[in-house]
């Protein structure tokens, strides 16, 4: 079946640092790719999203491209910002007909001053 | 004007007893979705409802029924509630069940003692 493994976290990092989080996953066919964001206390949030190879989804200096060859989709950002501090979703959604989203067990990142 | 609104927001309850969520959507959207989320921030989905019509019923205990009265409105209640039970349960919707992007609520934090 379809699933999503992101990288364990948390992961702590200076403010300005380069962020990478790592997302892949298996699924037959061409799913859809995505990152959601949950701030404290709140829902999920859709950040970006990818929907066929080699895509790139990009949104608030974050971006993501869809490597069909690596079945990968890692998060990265240039320099991060306290305020960027939340969990971090991998998320697809298959060709079948049942159109879950299938999520990724979340990574958090801290980002200190 | 939330868009994706769930009462209560928190909910501490004892062991044996019922109880319900409410949600509400004010997009327009033709689907709707229950997810739950453990301690460890893993992401579930359970149920989903399109057009009022159930479309998706994952694993879940029969202890749990969703209820759709209207395609703005998907409550869902709780019967007999377990502490495994303990989890916060987020709302979504989407414009139409293959959307690419779902819309998530606040959630409810749900304590069973």
């Amino acid at each position: 079946g379809n699933s999503v493994t992101q990288m364990e976290g948390p992961v702590t990092l200076s403010e300005e640092a380069f962020l990478t989080i790592n997302c892949t996953y298996t699924a037959t066919g061409y799913p859809s790719l995505f990152w959601y964001v949950q701030y404290p206390g709140e829902g999920l949030q859709l950040l970006l999203k990818a929907t066929k190879a080699d895509d790139k989804g990009s949104n608030k200096g974050f971006e993501a491209t869809y490597r069909k060859e690596t079945t990968s989709f890692h998060l990265e950002k240039g320099s991060v910002q306290v305020s960027d501090s939340a969990v971090y979703f991998c998320a697809l959604k298959g060709m079948d007909s049942s159109y879950k989203l299938i999520f990724g067990s979340g990574t958090r990142l801290l980002v200190r001053p | 004007d939330t868009a994706v609104s769930q009462t209560p927001k928190y909910l501490v309850t004892q062991m044996g007893n019922d109880k319900s969520i409410k949600c509400e959507q004010n997009l327009g959207h033709d689907t709707m979705y229950w997810y739950k989320q453990d301690s460890k921030k893993f992401l579930k989905i359970m149920f989903s409802y399109n057009n009022k019509e159930l479309i998706i019923n994952e694993t879940v205990p029969n202890r749990f029924s969703p209820k759709s009265p209207d395609k703005a409105h998907l409550n869902l209640h709780i019967n007999s509630l377990e502490l495994g039970d303990s989890a916060v349960y987020f709302c979504a919707s989407s414009q139409v069940r293959s959307s690419e992007t779902q819309y998530f609520g606040p959630g409810t934090r749900l304590l069973v003692l």
